[in-house]
């Protein structure tokens, strides 16, 4: 089975922090994706990366970075974490275009006091 | 611009009746949707897809049909489950975005015993 994992289930944060949140694929997919999920907002793209060392801005990359050094782990890093970056966050990884199946991780709870 | 949405937020059916989900989309290139699941505590899963060209596509228990003349996507699921309880959330996409979903809200399914 395909298998997202994501290094922590919640962290808590105090302001000013740099924060890295990481992320791991099993499949050997070239395309991994970083969302942050908030009610009423649904899920926001934050980066993507189609390959080692590729990065594209998503919807709202705003207050953070990426890295991709190795083809199975994508790291979001928030350079210094605000409030406001107190959401939880998805990784998910893709083989493909578009069209093939987009495989979630099960999420970081962040909060930033 | 761009949205996709769901036209109730909550859904409360009785265990064994069918449910139906509901999504409107305003992106008439869009050419490729999804629905997902995610169940408390989880990330979304991959529940079924379907492409333009069709208007109907089933799964075990769960059947898309797409409008594309209103633009209108449902999810029908059959003999709901308490399983089933989680929330719901479709996404749209079309090749020439580059790969990005853009997803809906989400709808909360509630299953009473």
């Amino acid at each position: 089975d395909v298998k997202v994992t994501q290094s922590s289930r919640y962290l808590v944060k105090r302001t000013g922090e740099k924060v890295f949140l990481e992320c791991v694929q099993d499949m050997d997919h070239e395309n991994m994706f970083w969302y942050r999920q908030d009610p009423g907002l649904g899920l926001r793209l934050i980066y993507f990366s189609y390959d080692v060392k590729m990065k594209e801005k998503g919807d709202i990359p705003e207050g953070y970075s990426v890295s991709r050094e190795k083809k199975e782990r994508f790291s979001l890093i928030l350079e210094s974490a605000s409030t406001n970056q107190t959401s939880m966050y998805l990784c998910a990884s893709r083989l493909g275009d578009v069209r093939e199946k987009l495989f979630f991780g099960s999420g970081t709870q962040l909060s930033v006091l | 611009g761009e949205s996709v949405g769901l036209h109730l937020p909550t859904l409360s059916v009785q265990e064994g009746d069918n449910s139906i989900i509901n999504c409107a989309y305003s992106n008439s290139a869009s050419d490729y949707f999804i629905w997902y699941k995610q169940e408390s505590g989880k990330g979304p899963q991959f529940i079924i897809d379907i492409r333009s060209n069709m208007d109907k596509r089933q799964g075990q228990r769960v059947t898309v049909l797409l409008n594309k003349t209103v633009k209108h996507l449902s999810l029908q699921i059959a003999a709901t489950q308490p399983g089933d309880s989680a929330v719901y959330f479709c996404a749209e996409s079309y090749y020439n975005q580059g790969g990005k979903l853009i997803f809906g809200q989400g709808t909360e399914l509630s299953v009473k015993p």
